[in-house]
């Protein structure tokens, strides 16, 4: 059974027209993470929450915002999507966060494939 | 330099043959090592952590020379269901543990 659950699998949106995506976890991990992958790049990495936490990576457009109501579910909002923000999101959890192997070891969701119009 | 290195590939084999993918990084403080593979459109899957004294899997050997920031991964015995790009992927000490992934190295295993 799936642990990281992502919905929708595919979301089609119009140029500007404001999208949510979906992510909850089965796991009880205190980490979620919210991944921006592009055709044939690595994942790259948005923002994370460490709990109720809000981690923001510095590179990420405001365009971006994300929503942690409690333990299990997290939200990507994608306020104005361009062109440019058509892509696979990704959704990923770990148990805690740091140099310790076992416990960042990070589990994706399926992803969420963007297309923009 | 970038964080994470790899070879993209493709790495295309026989079935049966051995093959080996080779990564390095840059953060020489580094603590926690992973190869995930992803299969086309598809999500990152954990294939195995990658410890100083090295480790297996079955046909999956992982290596860690922290001298040279230096990780391998090799596979024998390929098999078709192998075919997929696998990822190097290390933590970023003073990022609050984030993982850093590499784009990864696409292998193409032939009948």
């Amino acid at each position: 059974d799936a642990m990281v659950i992502q919905n929708p699998r595919y979301q089609v949106t119009q140029f500007g027209k404001p999208v949510t995506l979906s992510c909850s976890q089965t796991l009880n991990h205190n980490v979620m993470y919210w991944y921006q992958q592009k055709s044939s790049q690595a994942p790259k990495l948005l923002f994370h929450y460490y709990d109720k936490d809000f981690n923001n990576e510095a590179d990420t457009p405001d365009n971006f915002q994300s929503r942690r109501p409690n333990t299990s579910f997290c939200f990507l909002d994608i306020r104005s999507p361009g062109l440019g923000d058509a892509a696979m999101y990704l959704c990923a959890t770990s148990r805690d966060r740091g140099p310790e192997t076992a416990k960042n070891i990070q589990y994706f969701g399926a992803g969420t494939r963007l297309s923009v119009l | 330099r970038k964080e994470v290195e790899q070879d993209p590939g493709p790495f295309n084999v026989p079935e049966g043959a051995t093959v080996a993918f080779n990564c390095t990084y840059s953060n020489s403080a580094s603590q926690s090592f992973f190869w995930y593979r992803q299969d086309c459109r598809k999500e990152p899957k954990l294939l195995m952590s990658v410890y100083s004294s090295g480790n297996e899997d079955g046909r999956f050997t992982a290596q860690l020379n922290r001298a040279s920031q230096y990780i391998s991964l090799l596979i024998r015995d390929s098999k078709l269901s192998d075919s997929a790009t696998y990822l190097c992927v290390v933590n970023l000490i003073g990022s609050q543990g984030n993982l850093i992934f590499g784009k990864g190295t696409k292998l193409s295993v032939k009948p």
